[in-house]
Formats: C-alpha cells, sequence, structure tokens
C-alpha cells in the first residue's frame, strides 16, 4: 500500500512570486487536507478537498488555493508569497467516511523558503 | 472553536521508563476524534494512536495508551518501555472533519541511553 507523496521536498522562491505544491493521496483515500507547519509550532489547517470541492477551509487568506483531481490527488497553490509563508506544507489524506473515515494520515511534507 | 493544549514543551526521560505527555482540549463538537501523532526529524507526521470520544475505553497500541478523561476534557500519552527511536515532537489533535485538525504545539520528548 502506498501512502501519501508530496512534491517537492524543497523549495526556495522569492517574495511575490507564485508556487505550486503536489499531493498524491494513499491508495483508497478520498479526501484530502493541508497544513501550513511554521518552525517551532503544530500545523495549521489551510483547507480540506472531497470530491473535487474545497468542503472546509481554516484561517487563511484567499491567495491560499487548491485543486484535487479525479485521481484525488490534490495541489496547494500559494500566490503572491510573502516571508511569513516560509514553513513546512504538509498533506494529509483520509479513508471514505466509516471506521476509520475521520483519520488523517500525513505525506512527508514541503520545505518551502521564501527569501 | 477548538483549542488544543500541551504544557510541556519537553521531557527527557531514560530508555525503558514510562512516560506521560499532557494534554487538554475544549470544543463544542457532541461527537469528535482525539489524535497523538509523533513527528521525527523526518518531518513525517506518524499517527501514533486515535480516541474516538464516544467511546469510554482508552485506546491502546502495543507500547502507546492514553488516559482520556472527557469530563475534564483531557487526553494524555502514557508511553511504556520508552525506546532510543521514540525520541520526537508529540503532538496532541482533535476533530478530523471538514474542519480539519486542530493541533497542539507539541512536547520534545527525547529519551536518554
Amino acid at each position: 500500500e502506498t501512502g501519501v507523496t508530496q512534491s517537492p521536498t524543497h523549495l526556495i522562491k522569492t517574495r511575490g512570486q507564485q508556487v505550486t505544491l503536489r499531493c498524491s493521496s494513499q491508495s483508497g483515500h478520498n479526501t484530502v487536507s493541508w497544513y501550513q507547519q511554521a518552525l517551532g509550532q503544530g500545523p495549521q489547517f489551510i483547507f480540506q478537498y472531497y470530491r473535487e470541492e474545497e468542503n472546509g477551509r481554516g484561517n487563511f487568506p484567499p491567495r491560499f488555493s487548491g485543486l484535487q483531481f479525479p485521481n484525488y490527488s490534490s495541489e496547494l497553490n500559494v500566490n503572491a508569497l510573502e516571508l511569513d509563508d516560509s514553513a513546512l506544507y504538509l498533506c494529509a489524506s483520509s479513508p471514505p467516511s466509516g471506521s476509520r473515515g475521520n483519520t488523517q494520515y500525513f505525506g512527508p511534507g514541503t520545505r518551502l523558503t521564501v527569501l | 472553536a477548538q483549542t488544543v493544549t500541551q504544557s510541556q514543551p519537553e521531557m527527557s526521560v531514560q530508555e525503558a521508563e514510562t512516560v506521560t505527555l499532557s494534554c487538554t482540549y475544549d470544543t463544542s463538537e457532541s461527537n469528535y476524534y482525539l489524535f497523538w501523532y509523533k513527528q521525527p526529524p523526518s518531518r513525517q507526521m506518524i499517527l501514533v494512536i486515535r480516541q474516538e470520544a464516544y467511546k469510554q475505553q482508552n485506546a491502546t497500541e502495543n507500547r502507546f495508551s492514553v488516559n482520556f478523561q472527557k469530563a475534564a476534557k483531557s487526553f494524555s500519552l502514557k508511553i511504556s518501555d520508552s525506546q532510543l527511536g521514540d525520541t520526537a515532537m508529540y503532538f496532541c489533535a482533535s476533530g478530523g472533519g471538514a474542519d480539519g485538525l486542530t493541533f497542539g504545539k507539541g512536547t520534545h520528548l527525547i529519551i536518554q541511553p
């Protein structure tokens, strides 16, 4: 069983640029969530995608946007990058609702540095 | 809104000892889930244990167990026979539905040889 994968591993961008991060969900999982983890902090929920629609969002501005594809993989897009966007971005997938439907399984993350 | 508080920024114990990490939470949900995740230096967030709030029985996974006190909104993690590989950041989290998970700030656990 393949776990959650993310690409790229590391990324360096300049303030004002745009970035796209990618995530492949674990086999059989249909829901994808994205989190931002600043250094020394716990992850903060950005948004969640289910059936290719955003169905939940945390306290992040609209320049954070996403997509989910028919194969349940997902992208996180961030426009007009700011220095404070430097963080580890984590993707998590969840199985269909059921006994373990609320459990999220995480990928290894993408480290984004904004200069 | 949900909040999760971990009051121990760092803990250190000797190998083979038992250690308990504390977590308190607050939620307006009537049915909710609680989790402990481990994040080693490799950064991958690994699920340690999961508790469904409507179940009174405390969850157990091998050396890991929880003490779930629903009325007190407390959810502590006990690690028995600690091993060097248990060294990591441990995060307590609640939620898991469309509002995502709410995490605490984490406890850095160090297992000394």
